[in-house]
């Protein structure tokens, strides 16, 4: 069954690099597109960015200067990362997926907290 | 940017009410209007897509109607399962989400 699941360090210091990993599985990252959300807490959702299932990305204009998606297929991942990081970029980070065709947010992995704290 | 202005914030109903949420677009977004359901520790579960398709899997008391740039969320007769924070995103041009919902038992 389709699955995401993301991983990192749950605790990053002020102006440090986030790095983060969402690992899919029951669909190929060639038919469906990979986004990344995330959500302070107790706050709503921001969408953060999107790698395509043809290897284009799209950012949200407010976090383009500080952030990088990028993917291996060959190992089924898709790779978040954020530079100068500040204690507002304390949130629940979530994977998600769409297929191009439609445009939806299908299926969501259950998230990682990440705390922005010296 | 599309901005989304999701309405009420808060909303205290009783079982078996009728419950309403709206959210509007700054701009057209066509029919791209999707809802959103999120229980306590959660990630979101998607309830309906472009503006009223049900998902799968979801109870047939949950509907979604609108167009252009006003978009409403239906609960016809609330269950207390239903307790949850509601989100609207739009996908029409880029992504945004409405600010939430919070649905509370009266």
């Amino acid at each position: 069954q389709v699955q995401l699941k993301e991983s990192g360090p749950g605790l990053v210091q002020p102006s440090q690099t986030l790095s983060l990993t969402c690992t899919v599985s029951g669909f190929s990252l060639t038919s469906y597109n990979v986004h990344w959300v995330r959500q302070p807490p107790g706050k709503g959702l921001e969408w953060m960015g999107r790698m395509r299932y043809n290897g284009d990305t799209s950012y949200n204009s407010a976090l383009k200067s500080r952030l990088s998606i990028s993917r291996d297929t060959s190992k089924n991942q898709v790779f978040l990362k954020m530079n100068s990081l500040q204690t507002d970029d304390t949130g629940t980070y979530y994977c998600t997926r769409d297929e191009e065709y439609y445009g939806f947010i299908d299926y969501w992995g259950q998230g990682v907290m990440v705390t922005v704290s010296s | 940017d599309i901005q989304m202005t999701q309405s009420p914030s808060f909303l205290s109903a009783s079982v078996g009410d009728r419950v309403t949420i709206n959210c509007k677009a700054s701009q057209n977004i066509n029919k791209y209007l999707d809802w959103y359901q999120q229980k306590l520790g959660e990630a979101p579960k998607l309830l309906i897509y472009n503006t009223n398709s049900l998902h799968t899997g979801i109870p047939s008391r949950f509907s979604g109607s609108g167009s252009g740039t006003d978009f409403t969320l239906t609960i016809s007769s609330l269950q207390p399962e239903d307790v949850a924070t509601y989100f609207c995103l739009q996908h029409n041009s880029g992504y945004t989400f409405g600010a939430g919902t919070k649905l509370e038992l009266k």
